[in-house]
């Protein structure tokens, strides 16, 4: 599986928009770009995910750079209900889902 | 639609004890997966199965053992349980592989080896 990397953390404050990146360099063609998020005590829970083009959906935006070999999670209006670890994951038709560390988010007031 | 469910969600054993978690899923999804994630990590593969009856070994399978008799549940054994192996256990189903497939996951179960 093509690899990715996260920062280890970042923080936001309240209200304002977050920006988290993830390189992917060696992604190949038919990799889709998956964000998941894991809240503290629970399991992971899907984000967004996209191929090409930037997608939006009710919780997050995906910004993908036209070479495909980085990508942009964008939550535009962050609450303290969204302090997490984002893990930013490619998927391709194969059988594994393969984590990496991921990014902790702190939100602050 | 109750997704992904668990069971137990707490457990504790002693060194040498066994036991099976159950992974139940009301997706009709083909794809599942045991996971387990120790404190500040990651999550790592253990086994996952592509279908009833198919199992097939992940990142870390040493001492697990798994079984997929019906498609909705998805086992993970211990047979003989040690310290390392105290953790927070994730399932996980997916519809298909393809890439365009979101996954959900269990609440989780925590297991802690004395």
């Amino acid at each position: 599986d093509a690899k990715t990397t996260q920062p280890n953390s970042m923080e936001s404050n309240e209200e304002e928009p977050v920006h988290l990146p993830c390189n992917h360099s060696t992604i190949s063609g038919t990799d889709y770009i998956h964000w998941y998020r894991q809240l503290p005590s629970q399991g992971p829970e899907y984000v967004i995910h996209g191929l090409t083009s930037n997608v939006n959906n009710r919780m997050a935006s995906l910004a993908i750079a036209e070479d495909r070999k980085s990508s942009t999670l964008i939550l535009h209006r962050a609450t303290l209900r969204d302090a997490a670890v984002y893990y930013c994951i490619l998927r391709d038709a194969g059988n594994m889902l393969t984590f990496g560390g991921g990014t902790r988010l702190m939100v602050k007031p | 639609n109750a997704g992904v469910t668990q069971t137990p969600k707490f457990r504790v054993l002693k060194t040498g004890q066994s036991m099976t978690l159950l992974c139940a899923q009301d997706m009709n999804h083909e794809y599942m997966y045991w996971y387990r994630q120790d404190p500040g990590m990651g999550l790592r593969l253990i086994h996952y199965s592509v279908g009833e009856g198919t199992t097939a070994k992940g990142e870390v399978p040493d001492g697990y053992n798994v079984s997929r008799l019906k498609k909705q549940n998805f086992l993970l054994g211990l047979e003989s349980a040690a310290p390392s192996q105290t953790s927070v256990y994730f399932c996980a189903s997916t519809l298909w592989a393809g890439g365009y497939t979101e996954a959900f996951f269990g609440q989780g179960t925590r297991l802690t080896v004395v």
